[in-house]
């Protein structure tokens, strides 16, 4: 099946500092991708979605400044969490949408912030 | 219209029993019913998805129902095991419509 690679699994950082998570469709071409959040025993919380080439589309309460979002060729989105707080800590799941509206996601990045 | 409900919240089976997970939706323009299934600290993978010119899709030990006028749809697991101890999670897509997702089932398989 189709695989996503989502890069830092983990990623540990002080308050302040901006962190960058990787988002790469390995084996197809995703003119969509999307950005979750989730917490703890909760289901996928949609952030953002990304279309190649344009700006993302950020679901109503996400801070575009804070979250910012390049989805730069068919196979890479990245999702950077500027001048983060603990309140950003949390887990981030990208996904691409791969032919036949299937969607596949990545294993995610577990973010903590001092 | 974009809420998908399911149930049960958590669930307990004895390994070889059968777990059923349900859900039901709103939206008609929806024509994507997938499965995901989470393990702590990883992301969704999916598991089995149906589209509505089918009743029934079934893949190994899962078993998806789709019952479109009711528009309900339901994932069996049969000869449940402890390695499927996991969160469940239903979703629904189509008509514009991007990926709207259950709250998730919490399924526990005692040995």
């Amino acid at each position: 099946g189709a695989v996503v690679s989502q890069h830092p699994s983990r990623v540990i950082c002080k308050s302040g500092t901006s962190v960058k998570i990787e988002c790469r469709s390995l084996d197809f071409q995703a003119t969509t991708m999307f950005w979750y959040r989730q917490f703890p025993k909760q289901s996928l919380m949609l952030m953002a979605t990304s279309n190649e080439g344009s700006k993302a589309t950020y679901e109503q309460g996400v801070e575009k400044d804070k979250f910012l979002i390049n989805h730069a060729s068919l196979t890479l989105s990245t999702l950077t969490v500027t001048s983060a707080h603990p309140e950003d800590s949390s887990f981030y799941i990208c996904s691409a949408r791969g032919g036949g509206g299937r969607q596949y996601f990545g294993a995610g990045t577990r973010l903590s912030v001092l | 219209q974009q809420q998908v409900k399911q149930s049960p919240q958590s669930l307990i089976v004895q390994k070889g029993g059968i777990s059923i997970i349900n859900c039901a939706y709103e939206n008609t323009a929806f024509d994507y019913f997938p499965w995901y299934q989470q393990f702590p600290g990883k992301g969704p993978a999916l598991l089995i998805a149906i589209r509505p010119d089918v009743s029934e899709k079934k893949e190994g030990r899962f078993t998806i129902s789709f019952n479109k006028s009711a528009k309900q749809f339901s994932l069996h697991i049969m000869d449940s095991q402890p390695g499927d101890s996991a969160t469940y999670f239903c979703a629904a897509s189509g008509g514009g419509q991007n990926f709207v997702f259950g709250p998730g089932t919490r399924l526990s398989v005692l040995p």
